[in-house]
């Protein structure tokens, strides 16, 4: 099966910064790689798929790259209404994995 | 736009079996793949399973011996069985509906289950 490194675990950063988020996979996964945001009490949503695929709605401030087993994401401008936890997931046929979540906070 | 709708009992007693339904609304069942979520408290995600609407499953291995995931086209539900439940089952859990690549992009509110006697 394969593992999903999600790292940080948690981070601490003030409006307007760039903040980044890496998921790194044991195996190769090509771009099965998608990542969620979930704020307390809320279902998870999804922000970016297939690696780098904005979800229709979703504010161009968030981003994603990356293939193969590393990939990134990117929230460029970091605001109030961001703090969430993050997950990556990822689709190696036919099984699913989740990160471990990244818990984002304001500094 | 569709939206989903876990429904099934809050409290489930330990050796016993978990049973959940979740109601797709606003679109149709067919054409796609979905998913059980769950989510311990003050923990990650964990992906139980997913169906296609034509009936084929898959399991997460660690889960596999006890779910048993199925669909209702009829009646725009899917389902979850989870036998011989203990206390570390419970979870909020969550459906999902899964696209080509199993992104998620439709997620129910989730609904609590608490094992205990």
């Amino acid at each position: 099966d394969i593992q999903m490194t999600q790292s940080p675990s948690s981070l601490s950063a003030s409006v307007g910064d760039r903040v980044t988020i890496t998921c790194q996979a044991s195996q190769d996964i090509s771009n099965y790689l998608n990542w969620y945001q979930q704020k307390p009490g809320k279902a998870p949503k999804l922000l970016i798929y297939d690696a780098s695929n904005l979800e229709t709605g979703v504010p161009s401030r968030f981003s994603g790259s990356g293939s193969g087993t590393d990939f990134t994401f990117t929230i460029s401008s970091l605001q109030p209404e961001d703090i969430a936890t993050y997950y990556c997931q990822q689709y190696d046929n036919p099984l699913i994995t989740f990160g471990q979540g990244t818990r984002l906070e304001i500094k | 736009q569709v939206q989903l709708q876990e429904s099934g009992p809050g409290l489930v007693k330990p050796s016993e079996t978990l049973s959940l339904t979740c109601t797709v609304s606003g679109g149709s069942i067919s054409s796609y793949y979905w998913s059980w979520i769950r989510q311990p408290p003050g923990k990650g995600l964990e992906w139980i399973g997913y169906i296609y609407y034509s009936g084929s499953t898959n399991y997460n291995p660690s889960l596999k011996s006890r779910v048993t995931i199925s669909v209702d086209t009829s009646k725009n539900q899917f389902s979850l069985k989870l036998s011989s439940v203990t206390a570390a089952d419970t979870a909020v859990y969550y459906c999902a509906r899964c696209r080509r690549f199993l992104d998620m992009d439709v997620w129910g509110k989730g609904t609590t289950v608490t094992v205990s006697s």
